[in-house]
């Protein structure tokens, strides 16, 4: 069975850092496309990264530079490291298996993270 | 970047009725277009790619429809479980994988 488990999540200051994971099972994350969606408080979605399985890595203009896409084939996880918080980066995080085209098929259930002081 | 609006923002409906919710691309995305479900406290679900390919295990009242730049997802007979926010989302380019601003189905 297909499954995505986001952790990480968690309150933290602005200007802070935080590393989200996706751990996958029923797939092996290295072969597929993935991708991180956001979703602020009572707000809509938005696309924040995605990583090819050949490594490459895209973000949104939003994270360009904050955030990194990344992933741990031996722990078949995902990841996003999120440096230099912002109160706007406030939001539920998905990771969702992408497919080649590029929409999301499976997702995770998601983890909030805050940012405030 | 490619925008994405969508009309309209809120729908009231009751059970029975058809449904339409329409989709407009800044520029052609020619069929790159999926349709997604959210639930209140849940992850969306894919319903549509390819902007009128149905996702195995979706009910066939839901079907998708357009190219180009105008979209509309059509729901033939509304049912109970079938009130919740829509989404469509672009995938012509990663540049990026832009999202709408959804539409809201509540009941009437």
């Amino acid at each position: 069975e297909v499954q995505l488990v986001e952790s990480g999540g968690g309150l933290i200051q602005p200007g802070g850092s935080l590393r989200l994971s996706c751990a996958a099972s029923g797939f092996t994350v290295s072969s597929n496309y993935m991708s991180w969606v956001r979703q602020a408080p009572g707000k809509g979605l938005e696309w924040v990264s995605v990583i090819y399985s050949g490594g490459s890595t895209y973000y949104a203009d939003s994270v360009k530079g904050r955030f990194t896409i990344s992933r741990d084939n031996s722990k078949n996880t995902l990841y996003l490291q999120m440096n230099s918080l912002r109160a706007e980066d406030t939001a539920v995080y998905y990771c969702a298996r992408t497919s080649r085209d590029g929409y999301n098929y499976y997702w995770g259930q998601g983890t909030l993270v805050t940012v405030s002081s | 970047d490619i925008q994405m609006t969508q009309s309209p923002s809120t729908l009231s409906a009751s059970v029975g009725d058809r449904v339409t919710i329409t989709c407009r691309a800044s520029q052609s995305i020619s069929s790159w277009l999926a349709w997604y479900q959210q639930k209140p406290g849940k992850a969306p679900k894919l319903l549509i790619y390819k902007a009128s390919s149905l996702e195995s295990g979706v009910p066939s009242r839901f079907s998708g429809s357009g190219s180009g730049t105008e979209f509309t997802l059509t729901i033939s007979s509304l049912q109970p479980d079938d009130f919740a926010t829509y989404y469509c989302q672009q995938y012509n380019s990663y540049s990026p994988f832009t999202f709408g601003p959804g539409t809201k189905v509540d009941i009437k």
